[in-house]
């Protein structure tokens, strides 16, 4: 398997853009997540979902961010209208729905993004 | 809820050394504790995890961490430090399988020659 894919890998745009950010998880994974990765906040979760449907999105900073997932190969980020604050290493990660007892790790992560907002 | 502190955010060794990257937690119920690695511009792959199984558990690389309950500790470990352990090094706690992760801030590992 391929593994977590995340495009684009880098990213720079200028503040007020819209910004989409792609994942496409390993396949017959039902569990999706979002996390961002900054300096002063480490590491934090956005959103996930279970079968395509969000489960807990309390972690998407404000309105400008959304996330979907129309299927499950594919989900997306979106930040609308971007700014310079949003700068930071976005990663998917997803994993089975089984229990942590019967599989040898448990999320899987993507090589992230990195959008730099100007 | 649950968090995880990671005490040191920079550790240096000398290869060969004991590596010691010290990570606690905080839980109101059993949690499942993993260390994942972060090399320079890659995502986090997973080293080991702890499932309420055995206390000390291995990882991958030569790695292993030791859970302790009196302690709300799962320090990281790894007897002979090489220089390609240099990297990122996060704890992280969750109370499921498949809920999100909660990380600790990270150490960053730097093996001096």
């Amino acid at each position: 398997d391929a593994g977590v894919i995340q495009s684009p890998r880098h990213e720079v745009t200028e503040m007020g853009q819209e910004v989409t950010l792609r994942c496409k998880p390993i396949s017959g994974h039902d569990y999706l997540f979002w996390y961002r990765q900054t300096m002063m906040r480490g590491l934090e979760l956005l959103i996930y979902f279970n079968n395509n449907v969000p489960i807990d999105d309390s972690g998407m900073p404000e309105d400008r961010f959304s996330a979907k997932m129309p299927n499950a190969s594919f989900s997306t980020l979106k930040i609308q209208p971007s700014e310079p604050r949003d700068s930071a290493v976005y990663f998917c990660a997803s994993s089975l729905e089984e229990t942590v007892w019967a599989s040898t790790d448990t999320q899987y992560f993507g090589p992230g993004t990195r959008l730099t907002v100007l | 809820a649950q968090s995880v502190t990671q005490l040191g955010s920079h550790v240096s060794v000398s290869e060969g050394a004991l590596v010691l990257l010290r990570c606690n937690y905080s839980s109101s119920v059993p949690p499942y504790l993993f260390w994942y690695v972060q090399y320079p511009n890659q995502g986090l792959q997973l080293l080991l995890k702890y499932t309420s199984a055995a206390t000390l558990v291995k990882g991958i690389n030569g790695f292993e961490a030791e859970f302790k309950k009196s302690e709300t500790s799962f320090h990281l470990t790894k007897p002979s430090a090489h220089m390609s352990d240099a990297a990122e090094y996060f704890c992280a706690v969750t109370l499921s399988g498949n809920t999100p992760l909660v990380f600790g801030k990270g150490t960053r590992l730097s093996v001096i020659a």
